[in-house]
């Protein structure tokens, strides 16, 4: 079964500083993977996503990630936080719903953002 | 495009009653999801639905139902509530396709059981 892997629960950092958010994942097949952010009280917005090909991807709000398939990781990075990245973020891997064609999220737990000004 | 929409934000329910949780997209998406959050947990899938007139369960669907009447909406029922489904929910949807698609999440709807 997928299963995805946040160890950090909490991170702070000072604003200006850089950022990195790890997740590991366990899935049989090719990943499909996905960072999503919330902010409180708000849906989860994508920042970025891999499907195929680079193994670093751009996203939104100038987040990246990069894939380490030996590695079985996907961590975020940002080199220069702002204050409004204060959120919460979720690493996902895609896995087959039975032998459909639908997807479905399986979530880590979140890492919480705290940034100092 | 207003995206995935989700009403109510919030809501009360006794133990034992009934309320529906609305969701409508407009991304003429033809799948859609349901899924719950728990505090300090990541989402988990209870219902999906690949079109207008089929659903099916999820991960954790007991206490739940859904129905897909047409393509815009996914309303998810709650028959008689109990205090494990506070929670917060939330509707998402995507454009299915041959490979991976990707999913777009409504702003969530909070439900406290007491």
């Amino acid at each position: 079964a997928q299963s995805v892997t946040q160890p950090d629960i909490h991170i702070t950092v000072s604003e200006g500083a850089s950022l990195e958010l790890r997740c590991n994942y366990s899935y049989g097949a090719t990943p499909y993977l996905f960072w999503y952010v919330q902010s409180p009280g708000q849906g989860l917005q994508l920042l970025l996503k891999y499907f195929s090909g680079d193994t670093l991807v751009q996203g939104i709000k100038g987040f990246e990630a990069e894939f380490k398939r030996s590695q079985s990781s996907f961590n975020l990075r940002k080199p220069s936080v702002h204050w409004s990245d204060a959120a919460e973020y979720f690493c996902a891997v895609a896995s087959r719903i039975s032998s459909g064609s639908a997807r479905q999220l399986t979530f880590g737990s979140g890492t919480q953002l705290t940034v100092l000004p | 495009n207003a995206g995935v929409t989700q009403t109510p934000k919030f809501r009360i329910l006794k133990i034992g009653q009934s309320m529906t949780l609305q969701c409508a997209q407009d991304m003429n998406h033809n799948y859609m999801y349901w899924y719950r959050q728990d505090p300090g947990m990541g989402l988990k899938l209870i219902y999906y639905s690949v079109g207008a007139g089929i659903t099916d369960k999820g991960e954790v669907p007991n206490g739940y139902n859904v129905s897909r009447s047409t393509t815009e909406d996914f309303p998810l029922r709650l028959e008689l509530a109990a205090p494990s489904q506070t929670s917060v929910y939330f509707c998402a949807s995507s454009y299915s396709r041959v490979g991976p698609d990707t999913q777009y999440f409504g702003p969530g709807t909070r439900l406290t059981v007491l």
